[in-house]
């Protein structure tokens, strides 16, 4: 069965400085999807990056980037210029592309942003 | 226009009651989903049905029961309800095989059982 471990229950960073969130994960599966979430005190969840397993490049959006390591079952999420509105839960999450299509998640990492 | 809707979004109610949580997703995603997520913010999954079959049942007991009218529609249904039934129940949806991967959640419902 596939596990995704995030080792850092707590994270802090100052504002305008670049953080680095930390995910494992084990699968005996070649081809899936990773994604980062954001959870904020709303509770809503929403969608920060998304990698395609069979993609070796990296994937980025705006101040978001991963740091996607297929072969070492490593997938880490780089918040460069962090803002306030960063400070929230960060869940790693893994897709099996097979029948039994779940999604599981990773316990998460809570980011504080210091002004 | 929600995505995903899910009500309500916060439910109080006595131990041993019977209680609903409605879900639609208005995407025309084939694949919807059940997740709890207790006091310690982990997210596990419950359910998943994909068009209106049910896929994954996660050793929940049988007080919950998933109803899917039609694919755009996952209600969850609780009996018995017990005081760790208490948490933040999210439905989320998304599209199966490739089309489009990531799953789309609803705001939660946040029940307490006392």
């Amino acid at each position: 069965a596939q596990t995704v471990t995030q080792s850092q229950p707590e994270m802090s960073v100052q504002e305008a400085e670049t953080v680095t969130l930390s995910c494992t994960y084990d699968t005996s599966e070649s081809d899936y999807y990773l994604f980062w979430y954001k959870q904020p005190p709303s509770r809503q969840m929403i969608l920060v990056i998304r990698q395609e397993a069979y993609k070796q490049q990296n994937a980025t959006e705006n101040r978001f980037s991963v740091n996607f390591q297929k072969a070492a079952k490593s997938f880490s999420l780089k918040i460069s210029d962090s803002q306030l509105g960063d400070a929230a839960m960060y869940f790693c999450a893994y897709r099996s592309l097979n029948r039994d299509d779940k999604i599981i998640f990773g316990k998460g990492t809570r980011l504080h942003i210091l002004p | 226009d929600t995505a995903v809707s899910q009500t309500p979004k916060y439910l109080v109610t006595q131990m041993g009651n019977d209680k609903s949580i409605k879900c639609e997703q208005n995407l025309g995603h084939d694949t919807m989903y059940w997740y709890k997520q207790d006091s310690k913010k982990f997210l596990k999954i419950m359910f998943s049905y994909n068009n209106k079959e049910l896929i994954i049942n996660e050793t929940v007991p049988n007080r919950f029961s998933p109803k899917s009218p039609d694919k755009a529609h996952l209600n969850l249904h609780i009996n018995s309800l017990e005081l760790g039934d208490s948490a933040v129940y999210f439905c989320a949806s998304s599209q199966s095989f490739r089309a489009s991967a990531e799953a789309f959640f609803g705001q939660g419902t946040r029940l307490t059982v006392v």
